[in-house]
């Protein structure tokens, strides 16, 4: 009974190849999430949508696009991963924009980049 | 900026003892604030939140925390700790009309049986 399934677990990718994270839900959440974590550091967030508007957070590198086909699926694309970008990548969702909501987290996505 | 600070990043305890996680946040508007914990292999799960009104709230597994103001702190307890609290604990921070989350950088709980 998952709610928010991010696919895969464990990704392999190789310098400079460009790579894409799923996350899918099914709480017909408006809100989706993406969230860069790494190693001994607090998650960072990159992007969110609200429905179909994407608000891309300032510092988020050119490098990260996003895609939201329809409400249940999201994608996270690396362009040309760095060794840099190697991380544990979050997708959470919530009902609605605004306080008083709470954020459902997948288990995550951990990027390995050789 | 806004930030979100846990004062220990590595925090060891006995069962039974008791436990207390401070997180201070800088921001002077309305704020939510959650404590979510990671138990090894798995995914964020949200502990407790508060949203407003009474500023002791209680969340799952014998956790609560404190809002205190004054103080912009947020501070998570439990009486009596059990080895299956090991884990990961985030605090957090929603801003800005609530679409951010701000973490902080996580406090790692073990428990020693």
């Amino acid at each position: 009974d998952a709610m928010v399934i991010q696919n895969p677990r464990y990704q392999v990718t190789q310098f400079g190849k460009p790579v894409t994270l799923s996350c899918s839900q099914t709480l017909n959440h408006n809100v989706m999430y993406w969230y860069q974590q790494k190693s001994s550091q607090a998650p960072k967030l990159l992007f969110h949508y609200y429905d179909k508007d994407f608000n891309n957070e300032a510092d988020t590198p050119d490098n990260f696009q996003s895609r939201r086909p329809n409400t249940s699926f999201c994608f996270l694309d690396i362009r040309s991963p760095g060794l840099g970008d190697a991380a544990m990548y979050l997708c959470a969702t919530s009902s609605r924009q605004g306080l008083n909501t709470e954020a459902f987290f997948g288990q995550g996505t951990r990027l390995t980049v050789v | 900026a806004q930030s979100v600070s846990q004062h220990n990043h590595h925090v060891i305890l006995s069962e039974a003892a008791s436990l207390e996680l401070g997180c201070n946040y800088s921001y002077g508007g309305t704020v939510n604030l959650f404590w979510y914990v990671q138990y090894p292999g798995q995914h964020l799960q949200l502990l407790l939140k508060y949203f407003s009104g009474d500023p002791l709230v209680k969340g799952i597994k014998g956790f609560e925390a404190e809002f205190i103001k004054s103080k912009f702190s947020f501070n998570l307890r439990k009486p009596s700790v059990q080895w299956s609290d090991t884990a990961e604990y985030f605090c957090a921070v929603a801003i800005l009309g609530g679409n951010k989350l701000v973490f902080g950088a996580g406090t790692i709980l073990r428990v020693k049986s």
